[in-house]
């Protein structure tokens, strides 16, 4: 089954320390992103991946890190959380053959205490 | 900056009868635009794409329109049912690689 997943589903944890986000894919996508929501404020990228190796920042990247070293697996990384990171998290996949569709993981809640 | 604008209120509406989103952009020119699903707790589904050179796309029962003058995409769902049920955002895209999305319309559909 085609799927994007996200590990962990929750997540809470005390401000500075370290914590990552998994994000695997098995459509064989090049494209890769990052999502924050929050309540009045919707969806905010935080970086994307085009393929292996390159990224770029997305609207709201402060306070985060992303790598891209297997063209599967795009983990988020905060090195060092402070509660306003406080968020729901998602990660998607593009279609390759429209380059427009994205396929969305199922998220993961995070509590900086 | 460019900004999307969704109603913030939710919809209630009747089952049976055709729910009517909107969204408003301003401060760009997006070439497509798509409509996705959320329902609580998971990840947005895609639903329709439309492009800028298309006034209208179905699928099943959903609709789209796009209007590039007024800035406008409608999103009609026929026939509604409680399973339409859910948050619906749209974003309108102008780039390759950065997406903005509206912060949703949650609609209910009253059994």
């Amino acid at each position: 089954e085609a799927q994007v997943t996200q590990n962990p589903r929750y997540l809470i944890t005390v401000t500075g320390k370290k914590l990552t986000v998994t994000c695997s894919q098995n459509m064989n996508h090049e494209y890769m992103s990052w999502y924050r929501q929050d309540p009045g404020l919707g969806l905010r990228q935080i970086y994307y991946s085009m393929n292996v190796e390159v990224t770029d920042k997305g609207d709201v990247p402060e306070g985060y890190k992303v790598s891209r070293k297997e063209k599967r697996n795009f983990p988020l990384i905060l090195e060092s959380p402070s509660p306003n990171q406080t968020s729901l998290y998602f990660c998607a996949s593009r279609d390759d053959a429209t380059n427009e569709k994205l396929f969305f993981g199922s998220g993961t809640q995070l509590s900086v205490l | 900056s460019q900004k999307i604008e969704q109603n913030s209120e939710a919809l209630n509406i009747q089952e049976g009868k055709t729910a009517t989103l909107t969204c408003n952009y301003t401060n760009y020119s997006p070439a497509y635009l798509q409509w996705y699903r959320q329902d609580p707790g998971r990840g947005p589904v895609f639903l329709l794409l439309i492009r800028e050179n298309e006034k209208e796309k179905r699928k099943e029962r959903l609709k789209v329109t796009f209007d590039t003058t007024l800035k406008q995409s409608l999103f009609h769902i026929t026939a509604s049912q409680p399973a339409d049920s859910a948050t619906y955002l749209c974003a309108p895209t102008s780039g390759t690689y950065k997406y903005i999305f509206g912060t949703g319309t949650r609609l209910k559909v009253l059994a």
